[in-house]
């Protein structure tokens, strides 16, 4: 059984700060992890991927991926109100059709 | 930017009674997914279609429903003999590659069973 971990939250942060998300996942076959954005009511919209261990950057997002502690985080630069919504974390094991498995999601609340 | 289309965006139907719905996966795709979420719940994969067959399915793909790509444009999810539990947002995505690539997402059908 695939299983994606989140929590839930709601995670709060201030304006400007940095905004610490969290993941966890149990099959050690994946080999491709997504971060997405989904505000209420739309659809998964892509954030950033990461295949290799280590820090991936894009602007102000930072994902982080660690494959021996099966575990994969998304930071936040210079939160910004826009930034409040729920974030998916989805793995897949790649290499054929197979299905992204996603987590549950962290509620994030930037506060002004 | 190419994007992933999908309609009707609701649709409301009568419990026992067959939908359909579409979706349009960007043009030079040629991965497509089906999820569903149900309300306050996680997404989850309903299945998948490569080269005009399904390549994977999840538990909850069961007999009630099926997927089919009619013409060159289009990519559609039947749900025969809905049941309340059916109620969910459906998204279908697409891949330019494997399943590995990213996947796009659609704007979704929110399906209500009465």
């Amino acid at each position: 059984q695939k299983e994606v971990e989140q929590n839930s939250g709601p995670l709060s942060v201030p304006e400007g700060a940095i905004a610490s998300l969290n993941c966890t996942y149990s099959d050690r076959g994946s080999q491709s992890f997504f971060w997405y954005r989904q505000y209420s009511g739309k659809s998964p919209e892509l954030i950033m991927f990461i295949y290799s261990n280590g820090d991936k950057e894009d602007g102000r997002f930072t994902a982080q991926l660690n494959k021996a502690s099966q575990y994969v985080s998304l930071l936040i630069r210079d939160s910004q109100p826009s930034d409040s919504a729920t974030y998916l974390c989805a793995v897949i094991r790649g290499g054929g059709a197979d299905g992204l498995t996603f987590g549950k999601g962290t509620h994030l609340i930037i506060q002004p | 930017e190419p994007e992933v289309t999908q309609t009707p965006s609701h649709q409301v139907t009568q419990m026992g009674q067959e939908v359909i719905l579409r979706c349009v996966p960007i043009s030079n795709h040629l991965y497509f997914y089906w999820y569903r979420q149900i309300l306050g719940q996680k997404v989850e994969f309903l299945v998948s279609f490569y080269n005009n067959e399904i390549s994977e399915k999840s538990e909850i793909f069961d007999d009630q429903f099926s997927v089919e790509r009619p013409d060159g444009s289009n990519f559609t999810l039947k749900i025969r003999s809905t049941k309340l539990e059916d109620s969910a947002m459906y998204f279908c995505a697409s891949s330019e590659s494997s399943s590995a690539d990213t996947q796009y997402f659609g704007p979704g059908t929110r399906l209500t069973v009465l």
